[in-house]
């Protein structure tokens, strides 16, 4: 069965620092992968997908995740912090179906 | 606007009180599910449905039922609620391009309190 990982349920980052947000994930079958993000009081809205075109993923915002099969993971990155990008970060998989697994949620702190 | 919308955003009730939350989609999606969020848990999958008539059971669908009657509206009915699905619902729909690798566009969450 799949299931994904999100390491840290907090994040913080300085204003203009990397942000790296972790997800791994465990599928027996090449998965769809997904990042979400939920700003306070809203709904989710998707940042990026990986479907096997191509490993380095560009999202919006800024974001972009790298698959790597060797390890099972696909971080969420963004060069440098903004004030804007606080909030809570979603990893999603889907498996051939439409079923969907979310990891547990990192909230991302950006301090000034 | 293209959208998801849910009602009630929020709702109060007591156990065993019967209620129906509903969601509308107006992209033509074929694809809708339900989600419920809980703090440290995530998002957990309670129901999908791949098109008219066609629901399926997620990872936690115990307690709730769905239907799908209308390829727009995809309600949530809880028919003897109990404290424990005190939670944030979120309606979802998308595409449903074969593989289940369809952005899915969100409601804006309706947070249920069952006393």
């Amino acid at each position: 069965a799949q299931s994904v990982t999100q390491l840290g349920s907090h994040v913080s980052v300085s204003e203009g620092a990397l942000v790296l947000l972790r997800c791994n994930y465990s599928s027996s079958v090449p998965p769809y992968l997904f990042w979400y993000v939920q700003y306070p009081n809203q709904g989710l809205q998707l940042l990026l997908k990986y479907t096997s075109a191509a490993t380095l993923v560009k999202g919006i915002n800024g974001f972009e995740a790298e698959f790597k099969k060797s390890e099972t993971s696909f971080h969420l990155t963004k060069p440098s912090a903004h004030m804007s990008d606080a909030a809570e970060y979603f990893c999603a998989v889907s498996v051939l179906t439409y079923k969907y697994i979310f990891g547990t949620g990192t909230r991302l702190k950006v301090l000034a | 606007e293209a959208q998801v919308t849910q009602n009630p955003r929020y709702l109060i009730t007591v156990t065993g009180k019967k209620l129906t939350v509903t969601c509308s989609q107006n992209m033509n999606h074929e694809y809708m599910s339900w989600y419920r969020q809980d703090p440290g848990l995530g998002l957990r999958q309670i129901y999908y449905s791949m098109n008219v008539e066609v629901t399926d059971k997620g990872d936690v669908p115990e307690g709730y039922k769905v239907s799908r009657k209308e390829k727009r509206n995809f309600p949530l009915i809880l028919e003897s609620p109990s404290p424990n699905q005190t939670s944030l619902y979120f309606c979802a729909s998308s595409l449903a391009t074969s593989g289940g690798y369809n952005e899915q566009f969100f409601g804006p969450g309706t947070r249920l309190t069952v006393l």
